[in-house]
């Protein structure tokens, strides 16, 4: 089975400029959720997916950032204009909605964002 | 408010059990979880327990818990120089829709 992977690995921009991170859960996982760490501190959630539907978006800093996920397979998270502190490592996470892996989540490799 | 801490740095010689230690301030947590980053790599869980246990034992890997005090501990036996890597203690509360609270990990060093 396909883990989450997400793209770019690593994206280096400058302020001012937009990003688009992409993240693939695995297949079937309708939970969909973005993480962020900005360097050396703790691991921050984001928003959270259930399908297409945003089921709680109340860790996303700002109107900068906007996350999607059409159809309820794929999500992107946006950053529009980037900022520096927007820096770090953007990690998503899917699980099931149901059954014995509902409470553990997956998580991507991560995308590592910095901006000059 | 919800918060999980860990200490940053930890060093520890290869063979020697290797203890994590971490706190946590929700009550009402009802996983908690260890995860694992290795460089360059993801988030990979390593174990979780429940609340209402004490302790859960997986191969080199003990955990323990101290519902009481909010404390919760991971233990690597026999220290491997593949250990090495970020540990991050996390929180998560069922009726709060799997969001899980993390900790900002703690860098295990091995000696040789």
């Amino acid at each position: 089975e396909a883990g989450v992977t997400q793209f770019p690995s690593h994206s280096v921009i400058e302020k001012g400029q937009t990003v688009t991170l992409r993240c693939d859960p695995i297949s079937g996982h309708d939970n969909l959720y973005w993480y962020r760490r900005v360097m050396g501190k703790e691991i921050k959630f984001l928003l959270h997916f259930v399908k297409e539907s945003k089921q709680d978006e109340s860790g996303m800093p700002n109107n900068r950032f906007l996350a999607e996920r059409t159809g309820g397979t794929y999500s992107t998270l946006k950053v529009q204009p980037a900022e520096l502190e927007d820096s770090g490592v953007y990690f998503c996470a899917s699980s099931p909605l149901q059954g014995s892996g509902a409470n553990v989540l997956t998580f991507g490799a991560g995308s590592r964002l910095t901006v000059l | 408010g919800e918060d999980v801490e860990q200490s940053l740095f930890l060093s520890v010689r290869e063979g020697d059990s290797s203890v994590i230690n971490c706190t946590y301030t929700d009550s009402s947590s009802t996983y908690l979880y260890w995860y694992k980053q290795e460089p360059g790599a993801g988030l990979q869980l390593l174990t979780y327990i429940f609340s209402n246990m004490d302790m859960k034992q997986d191969q080199r890997l003990t955990v323990l818990l101290n519902k009481k005090d909010k404390h919760l501990s991971l233990r690597i036996a026999d220290t491997q120089t593949g250990d090495s890597a970020i540990y991050f203690c996390a929180e998560g509360r069922m009726n709060r829709d799997d969001k899980i609270i993390f900790g900002k990990g703690t860098r295990l060093h091995i000696l040789p």
